[in-house]
């Protein structure tokens, strides 16, 4: 089965730093990449997504990430937080070619805060 | 326009009930998805609905969790005999599910967060 891996659980940063979480995913096939952000008190919502393509994409609020096929990783990426993106990261994985060709397999997420 | 709707926000049980969670998908979306999330885990997926069928329940974790889409449109999970490890926020998400495509984006719900007593 699949898994998606985000090595850091808990990130804190100031404000301007810049910022790359890490996914991994054990898929050896045709996968589309997505990650969501759940600010507090809030829903799940569509950061970015990989489908095809030109492997860097960018998403809402600056972020941006790169799919390194031969490395099986995701990374998103800022190059200046801000305190508004306080917030929890998920990566997740939907390999197309498989079965379960739907779900998405999520990673445990990522923790992020911005100290103003 | 209206996104994924779940209801009740939260829900609060003894042991041993059973309990029943709603969701309504975005309108126009035939796929619908439910998902667990446990405290300080990520998202386990549950189940997969393509109109009113689920050809994908393999992520249910025991025969006490069904779920319906009779009409295809809302659908209902239902935990009979809930036990604390139930406990959780339950998340119903929803794509456009036409047949074939398969570069699709899920829209999630604001969830149900459960609580077993």
């Amino acid at each position: 089965a699949q898994s998606v891996s985000q090595h850091n659980h808990h990130v804190i940063l100031s404000e301007a730093a810049s910022l790359e979480l890490g996914c991994n995913y054990s898929y050896g096939g045709t996968v589309n990449l997505f990650w969501y952000v759940q600010y507090p008190g809030q829903h799940l919502q569509l950061l970015l997504k990989y489908f095809s393509g030109d492997p860097l994409v960018k998403g809402i609020k600056g972020f941006e990430a790169e799919f390194i096929k031969s490395k099986f990783s995701f990374n998103l990426r800022k190059p200046s937080v801000q305190w508004s993106d306080t917030a929890e990261y998920f990566c997740a994985v939907n390999p197309i070619s498989s079965g379960s060709a739907r779900q998405l397999t999520f990673g445990s997420g990522t923790q992020l805060t911005v100290l103003p | 326009g209206a996104g994924v709707s779940q209801s009740p926000s939260n829900k609060v049980t003894e042991k041993g009930k059973d309990v029943e969670l709603r969701c309504d998908p975005i309108s126009g979306h035939t796929a619908l998805y439910w998902y667990r999330q446990s405290l300080g885990q990520g998202l386990e997926f549950l189940i997969y609905f393509q109109g009113n069928s689920a050809p994908d329940k393999s992520g249910l974790p025991s025969d006490r969790f069904s779920a319906e889409r009779p009409k295809g449109s809302f659908s209902t999970l239902e935990i009979q005999r809930t036990e604390q490890g139930d406990s959780a926020m339950y998340l119903c998400a929803s794509s456009l599910g036409t047949s074939g495509r398969i570069q699709e984006t899920q829209y999630f719900g604001p969830g149900t967060r459960l609580l077993v007593l």
